[in-house]
């Protein structure tokens, strides 16, 4: 069975602090992709990043940056210098490759104050 | 060009309306999915075409009827709905393809059942 736990409901920090956002998962499949999403509040999920589970290099983008480590089971998202706009919910989510479902974490609600 | 487009943006219905959505890509992607999602919950998937035939559907109600009349084009039939079906209604594309799992989302549809 696969699971994605995102331990952390609601995580609130002043602007301009670093946040890292957790995810930890489960699955017995030997190929698969891991993502993150970000949905604000207007309701549109964003595609932010795919992980394949051969490729553990880290990966930064702007103020993001991502670690998956296969050893922990873990795909971590960390957000630098946080901004307001960065206040959304931000879900974590694994499907096997080749698959159809994607398995969502129940998300991480993320308020950034000025 | 990522886009997937949904309409309405909002619905309000009555219980003994009968309504549709409407969900449109063109980016080629072969498979489209249907999500609901409530309240501080992650999305939780309902259907999935795959080459415009429906290849999973989570058991959902008959009340919500899906239709793939193309390629481009997902429809979400609603009749004689319930007030506790009343959430934001993700549609959601990808190309079809083992390797290429990424979804794309549209906005949503918030849709009300009084």
């Amino acid at each position: 069975a696969q699971k994605v736990t995102q331990a952390q409901t609601e995580i609130s920090v002043v602007e301009k602090e670093d946040v890292t956002l957790d995810c930890v998962y489960e699955t017995r499949d030997t190929t698969y992709y891991l993502f993150w999403y970000k949905q604000p509040p207007s309701g549109e999920l964003v595609f932010l990043i795919r992980r394949n589970s051969f490729d553990e290099q880290n990966e930064i983008s702007g103020r993001y940056s991502w670690n998956f480590q296969k050893s922990t089971s873990s795909f971590n998202f960390t957000i630098t210098a946080s901004q307001v706009v960065d206040s959304a919910v931000y879900f974590c989510a694994l499907i096997k490759t080749g698959g159809f479902k994607t398995i969502f974490g129940a998300g991480t609600r993320l308020f950034v104050k000025a | 060009d990522t886009e997937v487009t949904q309409t309405p943006k909002h619905l309000v219905m009555g219980m003994t309306n009968k309504k549709s959505l409407k969900c449109e890509q063109h980016m080629g992607h072969r498979a489209m999915y249907w999500y609901k999602q409530k309240a501080k919950k992650p999305p939780e998937l309902m259907f999935v075409y795959s080459y415009e035939k429906l290849s999973i559907n989570e058991s959902v109600p008959s009340r919500f009827s899906p239709e793939c009349p193309n390629s481009s084009l997902l429809n979400l039939h609603l009749h004689a709905l319930q007030p506790e079906d009343s959430a934001l209604y993700l549609c959601a594309s990808r190309t079809g393809t083992s390797g290429q799992e990424t979804q794309y989302f549209g906005p949503g549809t918030r849709l009300l059942v009084l």
